[in-house]
Parts: C-alpha cells; structure tokens; sequence
C-alpha cells in the first residue's frame, strides 16, 4: 500500500519557472524524503526532513513538512530542462517494528526549454 | 565512491521460467532493500535485510519469490516461477542506518512473456 500521495500527478512549465509539489500522508511519520527519478540517472535522494523539522532548503530546493495537515510540499525554483523526472515522496514510519519507507506514486514534472 | 550496482539490467524471460537478480550495495551499508516498481507507480518494499538478517519481508511473495544476503554483503532475489504479472522494475538499495537515505542501484527490467 502506497502512503503519501502528490499532487498534481503532471505537471508542465517553462524552464526558469519554479515548480511546486504537493505531498499529503495518513499516519505519523518519523520523517519524509523526497526522491526523483529519471532514466538517466535512476531514483535519487534530494531531501529529508524529520517530523520535528518545518522546513528545509538544499540548493533550488525547498521542502516543507506540516504535521498537523500531514502535507509537504517541494519547490524547485528556476528550474531547468535537467530538472524533468518524476518526483516521489517518501514517508518512514517506525510504528513498532515496522522500519518501512512508503513511495507516493509521483509527479511527472516536464520542464520545456 | 561507487553505488549500488545491479545486474542485469534487462531480463526476458518466458512465465514460467526461474529468474535471479543480484544486488551489490555501498560499502559499509548495512541495510539492503529489494523494491519492486510498477510503470507509473512509487517503489514498494519487497523485503528489507540488516546485515544478513532478512528483518521485513511481509510484503514479499513467498511462495515464489526468495532472497539471501551472504555475509551481509550481496544480495540475489529470485523469482521461481515467473508469471505474466512480475513483470517490472526490480530495485535494490542500501543505507547505512534504516532511517537515513537510501541509494538506489539502475535497477533490473523484468519482462516475462
């Protein structure tokens, strides 16, 4: 079973626009990560964020996480034709002995020259 | 610092048919997961190892699916025998603790006619 869900599932902008994702969970976390994955270079961890964390920043990106609304948003911003892929988010639960990172189905992001 | 690598990259099999996947993770890492991908799906936990101690393996199909980690090292998934809906992306990755990052290898393209 799939957790986190993102929002939208495409998404399509001009490069040097900045490019926002949503990702909203059911349960509580330990933290989030956000991954993106192309054909070039496979799946890659961009960002992690625990649940004690608001918001995080890693270059041209921009994470945030809202505990209370079980959300998280990622922001690319002036981004680039490099940056299309999809983008997924991770939730990690460690309720009991269930040590478990759960993918999201992703965003397809195109970014046109 | 070389990644995780994986072999094959691609596998046609016919259903039916036995399959192994091999998986060699990050120096030091002592946590491996299998994950399986579906086209247009997140990843999904097949069976995680800590050292060579399978420690979640709910999610895997045990009545066709096996895999060992020797040593706590490589890692082999086997798929015996293969049906028409195995076909996806199998996905090995490690980490050095279970609730930091995961490094994700190519991964192995499984088509099963």
């Amino acid at each position: 079973s799939q957790q986190g869900e993102e929002d939208p599932q495409a998404l399509s902008i001009q490069e040097g626009e900045n490019a926002t994702m949503n990702c909203s969970y059911k349960t509580s976390i330990n933290n989030l990560q956000w991954y993106r994955q192309n054909s070039g270079r496979g799946l890659v961890h961009l960002i992690l964020i625990r649940s004690n964390e608001r918001e995080k920043h890693s270059g041209r990106l921009r994470v945030t996480l809202d505990t209370s609304k079980k959300s998280s948003s990622l922001l690319i911003t002036a981004s680039r034709a490099a940056d299309t892929a999809s983008y997924f988010c991770a939730t990690f639960n460690s309720g009991g002995s269930n040590y478990k990172l759960t993918f999201g189905k992703g965003t397809l992001l195109t970014v046109n020259p | 610092e070389a990644g995780v690598v994986q072999s094959p990259r691609y596998k046609i099999i016919e259903k039916k048919q036995p399959v192994a996947f091999w998986c060699n993770p990050i120096s030091g890492h002592n946590t491996l997961y299998w994950y399986l991908q579906n086209l247009g799906q997140g990843p999904e936990l097949l069976i995680r190892y800590e050292n060579e101690e399978a420690v979640d393996d709910s999610q895997l199909p045990k009545d066709r699916f096996s895999a060992e980690r020797l040593k706590g090292v490589d890692s082999t998934l086997k798929i015996q025998p293969a049906e028409l809906g195995d076909s996806a992306v199998y996905l090995c990755a490690s980490s050095l603790e279970t609730h930091n990052e995961q490094f994700f290898g190519p991964g192995t393209r499984l088509t099963v006619l």
